[in-house]
């Protein structure tokens, strides 16, 4: 069975600091990884994608991709309280497999 | 671009009572669409896969005769909730990528689902 893993935290860092998440997925075949923000009760937001090994940087959000060690991270730089969500890894194999996100909260 | 909706936005029903949620892609022509659902503290969970104009394909476990997909469209998908049941009350979600074959996938805002 197809499995993606996240701590469920809350993971929480002052606002300003840099916050990381992490993701960890099972099959090896997995060609796209995604990481979704989500607040409570709404729909989920794509943020940021990744396909290829190393780093990919959009703003604010930086997505790392290391598929031997089948690891993927969401680093927020100068996080702030808007930033406070659940964050969501997916990976496709097939179909979008979610991990159980992660809880963030930026403190004031 | 690539903005989906869904209607409605919640919705509370009687037990045995049937709902129908419509999921439109507002910009972009969708031969795909995503069902998912999301119970209270847990992740998304793929229900089934609309295909327009051909059956939706459904995830182990998802009663296909309980769901009713249909794909009439390429900007329409709606998911009937049949004889709902208190245990149906979840956060129903659509998606759809931007373009054929594209992995990425765009979500509706979703339609709360309570049963009473």
């Amino acid at each position: 069975q197809k499995e993606v893993e996240q701590n469920s935290g809350p993971l929480s860092v002052p606002e300003g600091a840099i916050a990381s998440l992490n993701c960890t997925y099972s099959d090896r075949g997995s060609q796209s990884f995604f990481w979704y923000r989500q607040y409570s009760g709404k729909s989920p937001e794509l943020i940021m994608f990744i396909y290829s090994n190393g780093d990919k940087e959009d703003g604010r959000f930086t997505a790392q991709l290391n598929k031997a060690s089948q690891y993927v991270s969401l680093l927020i730089r100068d996080s702030q309280p808007s930033d406070s969500a659940t964050y969501l890894c997916a990976v496709m194999g097939g179909k979008l497999i979610f991990g159980q996100g992660t809880t963030l909260q930026v403190k004031p | 671009g690539a903005v989906v909706s869904q209607h409605p936005s919640w919705v509370i029903c009687k037990s045995g009572t049937s709902v129908k949620i419509e999921c439109r892609s507002l910009d972009f022509q969708a031969t795909t669409m995503f069902w998912y659902r999301q119970f209270p503290k847990q992740s998304l969970m793929l229900m089934a896969t609309s295909n327009e104009g051909s059956k939706a394909t459904y995830e182990q476990g998802v009663e296909k005769d309980k769901f009713l997909i249909n794909h009439a469209s390429l900007t329409l998908s709606t998911l009937t909730v049949t004889s709902a049941h208190p245990e149906d009350s979840s956060f129903y979600i659509c998606s759809a990528p931007p373009r054929p074959g594209f992995d990425e996938q765009f979500f509706g805002p979703g339609t709360r689902l309570t049963v009473l």
